[in-house]
C-alpha cells in the first residue's frame, strides 16, 4: 500500500523568510499525482499545490513551489515570502488510481 | 454553488447508536470520498465513489456503510458507534481523474462516548 511520510511534525519561521516542509511517498504504480493541502485554524482543507508524477518539471503556485524527485520519492514544498496568513497545518498527499492517502501533517507557525 | 456540504457539525453519540453523516455536493462531481481525521494521523480514506451505483472500500472502512444512489449525494453511516470512532469526518468532492482538486466540506466532529 502508498504510505506517505512527513517528517516534520512542526516547523516555525520568520515572517518575509523561506521555509522548506518535507514529504516522502512510497508507492510501485508509475502514474500518480501529488499534492499539498493547508488546513487552518478554521479546518478547511484547500489545495496549495499539485504535480502529476509524469511531468519532470516543478511545480510553482506563487510563493508556493515544490521539489520534486521521482527517483527519491520525494515531494517538498518551499513557502517564500512567508505570511503571517500561511500559518496552518500542511498536508502532504498522493493519489494513485483511486485511493488517497495523507501525510500525518507539518504544523507551520509563522513569527512577525 | 454552495460546493461540498455536511451535516451535522456536531454530533455526540452513545456507544451502540447509529447516526448518518450527510454530504452533499452542487457542482455535478463524479469522485466523492469520506476521510476522517485523527489528531497526528493526517486523513484517512474510509469509503470512495465514482459515481452513482459505485462505492468501494478506503484504508479504515470497517464500522462505516456508504451508498451512493444520486451523483449529489454521498452519505456515511456508522452502523454501531464505538468510542474509536470519535473523529472529525470530511467529505470531498472532485471531477472524474485522479489529477482533479478535491473540495472538501467543512468537516463534521463526532464524539462517541
Amino acid at each position: 500500500a502508498q504510505t506517505v511520510t512527513q517528517s516534520q511534525p512542526e516547523m516555525s519561521v520568520q515572517e518575509a523568510e523561506t521555509v522548506t516542509l518535507s514529504c516522502t511517498y512510497d508507492t510501485s504504480e508509475s502514474d500518480y499525482y501529488l499534492f499539498w493541502y493547508k488546513q487552518p485554524p478554521s479546518r478547511q482543507m484547500i489545495l496549495v499545490i499539485r504535480q502529476e508524477a509524469y511531468k519532470q518539471q516543478n511545480a510553482t503556485e506563487n510563493r508556493f513551489s515544490v521539489n520534486f524527485q521521482k527517483a527519491a520519492k520525494s515531494f517538498s514544498l518551499k513557502i517564500s515570502d512567508s505570511q503571517l496568513g500561511d500559518a496552518a497545518m500542511y498536508f502532504c498527499a498522493y493519489r494513485g488510481s483511486n485511493d488517497m492517502r495523507f501525510g500525518a501533517g507539518t504544523r507551520l507557525t509563522v513569527k512577525p | 454553488n454552495a460546493g461540498v456540504t455536511q451535516t451535522p457539525k456536531f454530533q455526540v453519540l452513545k456507544t451502540g447508536q447509529s447516526m448518518t453523516l450527510q454530504c452533499a455536493q452542487d457542482m455535478n462531481h463524479e469522485y466523492m470520498s469520506w476521510y476522517r481525521q485523527d489528531p497526528g494521523m493526517g486523513l484517512r480514506l474510509i469509503h470512495y465513489s465514482v459515481g452513482a451505483g459505485i462505492t468501494d472500500q478506503g484504508e479504515v472502512p470497517n464500522g462505516y456503510n456508504v451508498s451512493r444512489s444520486t451523483t449529489e449525494d454521498f452519505p456515511l453511516r456508522l452502523l454501531s458507534a464505538a468510542p474509536s470512532q470519535t473523529s472529525v469526518y470530511f467529505c470531498a468532492s472532485s471531477l472524474g481523474t485522479p489529477r482533479d482538486e478535491q473540495f472538501f466540506g467543512p468537516g463534521t466532529r463526532l464524539t462517541v462516548l
